[in-house]
């Protein structure tokens, strides 16, 4: 099966321009969270989905961050307008269950802002 | 304080070798504990979930202190291959928030 796939792998963008992360889960997983990682403050948790719906959108940063998920196929993180301090690897992860604690994680997204 | 803190390491160790962490969880409501792994530039990847009693796969071994609020992982006789990350994540039963830990990192050498 495949797993959690992630669009695009690497991203260098310049500060300013607008930064859509892309995810599709595993087939079946009714969970969706969105992730990031840095050296200074590990993973966080940005904002979650339960049948495309946002249920905690507590992490997220500030306004300029945004996720959706149209479909239970795909779900997108923007950035919009992107600074130097949202480069991080993003990364999108599945679950399944209501009862459920195990995810998995995409290979994630690695973005620099330069 | 930060919700799961372990000591980042690095436990630099040699082949064949045992070696053994600890990570601290402050909410006692806490429920369920797990380790995952996580490599160099890869996404983290579930190790083993954490039972009340202790538990082991293979060469790994969990064990949880409910009373002291902390979780271990003992790896015995290290390969090259466990050189990672290991990260220690604990849930509050609220499905699926779960809070990592920073990470412990292990390098096994030749």
């Amino acid at each position: 099966d495949a797993g959690v796939i992630q669009s695009p792998r690497h991203e260098v963008t310049e500060m300013g321009q607008e930064v859509t992360l892309r995810c599709k889960p595993i087939s079946g997983h009714d969970y969706l969270f969105w992730y990031r990682q840095t050296m200074m403050r590990g993973l966080e948790l940005l904002i979650y989905f339960n049948n495309n719906v946002p249920i905690d959108d507590s992490g997220m940063p500030e306004d300029r961050f945004s996720a959706k998920m149209p479909n239970a196929s795909f779900s997108t993180l923007k950035i919009q307008p992107s600074e130097p301090r949202d480069s991080a690897v993003y990364f999108c992860a599945g679950g399944q269950g209501a009862l459920g604690n195990t995810i998995y994680f995409g290979e994630g997204s690695w973005l620099t802002v330069v | 304080r930060k919700e799961v803190e372990q000591d980042p390491g690095p436990f630099n160790v040699p082949e064949g070798a045992t070696v053994a962490f600890n990570c601290t969880y402050s909410n006692s409501a806490s429920q369920s504990f797990f380790w995952y792994r996580q490599d160099c530039r890869k996404e983290p990847k579930l190790l083993m979930s954490v039972y009340s009693s202790g538990n082991e796969d293979g060469r790994f071994t969990a064990q949880l202190n409910r009373a002291s609020q902390y979780i271990s992982l003992l790896i015995r006789d290290s390969k090259l291959s466990d050189s990672a990350t290991y990260l220690c994540v604990v849930s509050r039963g609220v499905p699926y928030k779960l809070s990592f830990g920073a990470g412990t990192t292990v390098t096994v050498r030749a």
